[in-house]
């Protein structure tokens, strides 16, 4: 299938520090990815749709200067989180939609720890 | 709006039997529904996936699912459990129809125990 990298896959930082996370379709050109955080044990929580060229859509509750999404290339998004606090530590997943199979494929995810 | 329910938060099955994962949805329009499996601290792997068509469908590792219309199910099979079938199962729903027509749901998970 469609391989999708997310980098890091595990961060540590600070209190108030911000920490970007890359999400790369390596072969195929995505319009569309998600943002995802997980809790342990957990469900996926939807936290933003981002799309190629125009600003992110972010759902209910979560906060856009916060996290701040970026999508500039067909294979490129990031979501930065900024002043990073002790309860943004979480699992962050991507997914990115291959619109030719109509599948979003996954990340492997970034383990978020703010100390 | 759209959901998922896994009404089994944990399904342990002896190694060599049949599993049953269990999925019912609701949407308003119809239903592109999805299986994917996940790991211990990785990102989702897509098992498989139900547009249109057979009701039976057929995917990775020897998984199959069976959509069924009338009762809004998409349960997920496989004839003969692997200890390394052991993980996070998620099925997820996406509306055909709507504003929401990229947004994919996600059910709660259900743990799968494949015990030896």
């Amino acid at each position: 299938g469609a391989v999708v990298s997310q980098h890091p896959s595990w961060v540590i930082c600070k209190s108030g520090t911000s920490v970007k996370i890359e999400c790369r379709s390596l072969d195929f050109q995505a319009t569309t990815m998600f943002w995802y955080r997980q809790f342990p044990k957990q469900s996926l929580m939807l936290m933003a749709t981002s799309n190629e060229g125009s600003k992110a859509t972010y759902e209910q509750g979560v906060e856009k200067d916060k996290f701040l999404i970026n999508h500039a290339s067909l294979t490129l998004s990031t979501l930065t989180v900024t002043s990073a606090h002790p309860e943004d530590s979480s699992f962050y997943i991507c997914s990115a939609r291959y619109k030719l199979l109509d599948i979003q494929y996954f990340g492997a995810g970034t383990r978020l720890s703010v100390l | 709006a759209q959901s998922v329910a896994q009404p089994e938060d944990q399904v342990n099955v002896a190694e060599g039997n049949p599993l049953t994962v269990k999925c019912t949805y609701s949407v308003s329009g119809n239903p592109y529904l999805f299986w994917y499996v996940q790991y211990p601290n990785r990102g989702l792997q897509f098992l498989l996936k139900y547009i249109t068509g057979d009701n039976l469908v057929k995917g990775s590792y020897g998984f199959e699912a069976e959509f069924n219309k009338s009762q809004t199910s998409f349960h997920l099979k496989k004839p003969s459990a692997l200890v390394s079938d052991s993980a996070l199962y998620f099925c997820a729903v996406r509306d055909s129809s709507g504003t929401s027509y990229d947004k994919v749901i996600f059910g709660p998970g259900t743990s799968l125990s494949v015990i030896p």
